[in-house]
């Protein structure tokens, strides 16, 4: 099947930095990808939609001046979390759609998440 | 989006088949049945997707009554390794799923 990769996998930041999340498609050119964001043992939460070329979709709640999201080419989307606060500390995974893919192409695939732990 | 609702835990051995039920009272004509497994710290991967009867790949079977109220995944012979989180998720194929909205999931434990 299609890898979608995250890069850092984990990140410790202190309190009032920024960090970048990268999600990139290896193998698939995705026009959308998604972002979620998981707590421990909580389910996972859609933080916001990634469209190539325009700007992000937010969730309801969703602050979209501290979660910046960037879908610059066909392959890689940045989540960028300003002034990192504790609070912001969890674990971030970004989904991308193969509109080529089987099942009808619209499955998601799920990169393998970053850790983010803001101190 | 079709609500789903699931047990929030099952427990199993290895080696017995497992079957996780999910409710969709409210799925619409148009959505699609799909199931992902989630293990600790990692993201979620797809098993099995359907629209109606029954389902199977080299994972798991997937099935569906008539009214498509609900549906069970089912895992033979568990092992160790299948120990993880199950999410239910429907959603409308002509929309491409654009948006997946997971519920809590099942949290399933297999025991030696």
């Amino acid at each position: 099947g299609a890898v979608v990769s995250q890069h850092p996998s984990w990140v410790i930041c202190k309190s009032g930095t920024s960090v970048k999340i990268e999600c990139r498609s290896l193998d698939f050119q995705a026009t959308t990808m998604f972002w979620y964001r998981q707590f421990p043992k909580q389910s996972l939460m859609l933080m916001a939609t990634s469209n190539e070329g325009s700007k992000a979709t937010y969730e309801q709640g969703v602050e979209k001046d501290k979660f910046l999201i960037n879908h610059a080419s066909l392959t890689l989307s940045t989540l960028t979390v300003t002034s990192a606060h504790p609070e912001d500390s969890s674990f971030y995974i970004c989904s991308a759609r193969d509109p080529n893919a089987g099942r009808g192409g619209y499955e998601q695939y799920f990169g393998p998440g970053t850790r983010l732990t803001v101190t | 989006l079709a609500k789903t609702t699931q047990p929030i835990s099952m427990d199993s051995y290895e080696g017995q088949e497992v079957n996780i039920t999910c409710s969709h009272n409210n799925i619409a004509t148009n959505d699609y049945i799909t199931w992902y497994q989630q293990f600790p710290s990692q993201g979620p991967r797809f098993i099995i997707q359907g629209y109606k009867t029954k389902v199977t790949n080299e994972v798991a079977s997937l099935f569906i009554p008539a009214d498509r109220k609900s549906s069970t995944l089912s895992l033979p012979r568990v092992s160790l390794s299948d120990t993880a989180v199950y999410y239910c998720l429907v959603g409308d194929m002509n929309t491409g799923f654009q948006k997946l909205v997971f519920g809590t999931g099942t949290r399933l434990l297999v025991s030696p």
